[in-house]
């Protein structure tokens, strides 16, 4: 499968622990994206890499989350003493942007993993 | 900001009928528009995009979509729904950023 592929699946931490997931993106993709989904609701934006750069943050991403992309292929989320709240699927998307067209008008649609979803008791 | 708004939580028709799950957005600047369908289990799966062009854009699965610029709607169709479109369907809009803005989803029922 060359698909985005998330780890782990499933993880269920207890209120303040620290908590880290991967995302391997398509292997050719230079851009990938973090988005966070609750129940009934569509994904929100949280961060994302062009290559290991990382060039935008929500809002929604406070002091306690933290994103690496460090050789610009895999990427880590970590989220530091979660909270009830932070319960949800995380989700990781990739896209393709040919060199030459950084910053170009055209958006390639991004693909995204099966998720992780994160249980905090 | 930009923002979508899929005003129906569910959709129910019955197989073999056409389809519709409707989309409106707000942007400043061109839209670029997209849906994306989720199973079960499964990540969100890219159905089609709406960048330049035809106002009626043909995607995977016998899907399509028809953008309106002045009534700011990208409604998803299907000329005949199968058991198996049975999924949850959000629209989604990039303007300015690189991120997607996604609705809150509509579920689609397709009964036997």
């Amino acid at each position: 499968d060359t698909g985005v592929s998330q780890d782990p699946r499933h993880k269920i931490t207890k209120r303040g622990q620290n908590v880290t997931f991967r995302c391997d993106p398509i292997s050719e993709h230079n851009r990938l994206y973090w988005y966070r989904q609750t129940l009934g609701q569509g994904p929100e934006f949280l961060t994302y890499f062009q290559n290991e750069a990382q060039l935008e943050k929500s809002r929604l991403l406070s002091d306690r989350f933290s994103a690496e992309r460090p050789k610009g292929s895999f990427s880590t989320l970590e989220i530091q003493r979660t909270e009830q709240g932070d319960s949800a699927m995380y989700l990781c998307a990739s896209s393709y942007l040919p060199k030459g067209l950084a910053g170009g008008p055209i958006p390639h649609e991004q693909y995204f993993g099966p998720g992780t979803r994160l249980t905090v008791t | 900001a930009q923002s979508v708004a899929q005003p129906e939580d569910q959709v129910n028709v019955a197989e073999g009928n056409p389809l519709t799950v409707k989309c409106t957005y707000s942007v400043s600047g061109n839209p670029y528009l997209f849906w994306y369908v989720q199973y079960p289990n499964r990540g969100l799966q890219f159905l089609l995009k709406y960048i330049t062009g035809d106002n009626l854009v043909k995607g995977s699965y016998g899907f399509e979509a028809e953008f309106n610029k002045s009534q700011t709607s990208f409604h998803l169709k299907k000329p005949s729904a199968l058991v198996s479109d049975s999924a949850l369907y959000f629209c989604a809009v990039r303007s300015l950023g690189r991120a997607l803005t996604f609705g809150s989803g509509t579920r689609l029922q397709v009964q036997p």
